[in-house]
């Protein structure tokens, strides 16, 4: 059973920072692209990051580019998520996402994890 | 950015009705490239199409997917108690990976 474990998530003030972590199971994960998504409350998904098996492509929102930082420990079927400079309109649920198994249908995500909520406020 | 506009913003019906949810891009999606997803209240979205026809596993087939080009369509065919939640249309083409706003299926 495919499973993603998001922690790391809690209230910081605006200017700080927050290191999300998802650990991964069920799955080879050193195979898989994984992404960052977000929820603000009441709002619609947004799509945050990506980064590939071998971590030899990234991408970023351009709403967190600059400011947020991907990476994965293969070793440690592990996914991060480094926030620096974070703002008010960062606050919202993220989620720790495994992009689906069919290569041909590009970046839609088979597998969510329950997410973790970060709240950026004074 | 393609821009993914979905409509209704809620629709209402009754248990055994057909629901018929749509998501319109603002550029050409290649049909490989459309997925959606259920989400219910606090929980994580789930996937029910990808490649906007095929259904993803365990989807039951009142769930079907259509359309091309910046027309897609979400069917489900006899609505269920569980049927009724929040979806979500995403292209996967290309970065940035873009979501609709939602359509809201409620009992009505």
């Amino acid at each position: 059973e495919v499973q993603l474990v998001e922690s790391g998530g809690g209230l910081v003030q605006p200017g700080g920072s927050l290191r999300l972590s998802c650990v991964a199971s069920g799955f080879t994960f050193s195979s898989y692209s994984m992404n960052w998504l977000r929820q603000a409350p009441g709002k619609a998904l947004e799509w945050v990051s990506f980064i590939t098996s071998s971590s030899s492509s990234i991408y970023y929102a351009d709403s967190v580019k600059g400011r947020f930082t991907i990476s994965r420990d293969n070793a440690k079927n592990s996914l991060y998520l480094q926030m620096n400079s974070l703002r008010d309109d960062d606050t919202a649920v993220y989620y720790c996402a495994k992009k689906g198994v069919v290569a041909a249908a590009g970046n839609y995500i088979d597998y969510w994890g329950q997410g973790t909520l970060v709240t950026v406020s004074s | 950015e393609n821009v993914l506009t979905q409509s209704p913003g809620t629709l209402s019906l009754s248990p055994g009705q057909r629901a018929t949810l749509s998501c319109r891009a603002s550029q050409s999606v290649s049909s490989s490239y459309l997925a959606w997803y259920q989400q219910k209240p606090g929980q994580a979205p789930r996937l029910l199409i990808y490649a906007a026809s095929s259904r993803a596993t365990g989807i039951p087939d009142r769930f079907s997917g259509s359309g091309s080009g910046t027309d897609f369509t979400l069917t489900i065919s006899r609505l269920e108690p569980e049927d009724f939640a929040v979806y979500f249309c995403q292209q996967c083409g290309s970065s940035p990976w873009t979501f609709g706003q939602g359509t809201k299926v409620e009992i009505k």
